[in-house]
């Protein structure tokens, strides 16, 4: 799976949005990128994948670069409740299912009032 | 999205006793599922896939015969720490792909907090 780059911490206003970037410069053309969040002491959360297209769910919004080679996730409205250590992960399509998910650093975002 | 439980969800234990701790999927069936474990301030770390009726695999550094895992079916995975000792205290988290959706998305449960004293 490719590696990614993400910034260790950020800051974001409660209310305001949330724009968290991951680099993935040596994605392959049939990799997913994938994000996660973790909520200090549970379990990762799944929130959103793509491909190439941009996507969009109840919880954030993926912008990929056409290059595929950068993402962003958007939360657009950040509450106190998405302070959490979020982790962008690049791998393969679903048919690698038997692969678990490997986990970088991944990047902090304290939301503050 | 789907659903993994864990049991239990905290554990305090005597160093040298087993601790067993159980992964499963809820709405689901799952052939493959993964644990991991998380020492404070720092990433998840992938320990083994275990694969159901079929032995697990052991990432590199973790031993099987300490950390024995059984996956007697297609909705539960056991994790046993044999002879547990103060080092292993961490926070343990199994996980779960759903096929169901066409997509292979990965579902974590709550994590087991284990404290050997």
């Amino acid at each position: 799976d490719a590696k990614t780059t993400q910034p260790p911490s950020m800051d974001c206003a409660e209310g305001r949005a949330a724009n968290l970037p991951c680099n993935h410069s040596t994605i392959s053309g049939n990799e997913y990128v994938y994000w996660y969040r973790q909520i200090h002491s549970q379990g990762p959360q799944y929130i959103i994948h793509g491909l190439k297209n941009n996507e969009t769910n109840e919880m954030a919004s993926l912008i990929i670069t056409e290059d595929r080679k950068s993402s962003t996730l958007i939360l657009p409205h950040a509450t106190l409740r998405d302070t959490a250590v979020y982790y962008c992960i690049v791998r393969f399509s679903f048919n690698q299912a038997g692969t678990a998910l490997i986990f970088g650093k991944g990047t902090t975002l304290s939301v503050s009032s | 999205g789907a659903v993994v439980s864990q049991h239990p969800s905290w554990v305090i234990c005597k160093s040298g006793t087993s601790v067993k701790i159980e992964c499963r999927s809820l709405d689901f069936q799952a052939t493959t599922m993964f644990w991991y474990r998380q020492f404070p301030k720092q990433s998840l770390m992938l320990m083994a896939t275990s694969n159901e009726g079929s032995k697990a695999t052991y990432e590199q550094g973790v031993e099987k015969d300490k950390f024995l895992i059984n996956h007697a079916s297609l909705t539960l995975s056991t994790l046993t720490v044999t002879s547990a000792h103060p080092e292993d205290s961490s926070f343990y988290i199994c996980s779960a792909p759903d096929r169901t959706t066409g997509a292979d998305t990965q579902y974590f449960g709550p994590g087991t907090r284990l404290t050997v004293l």
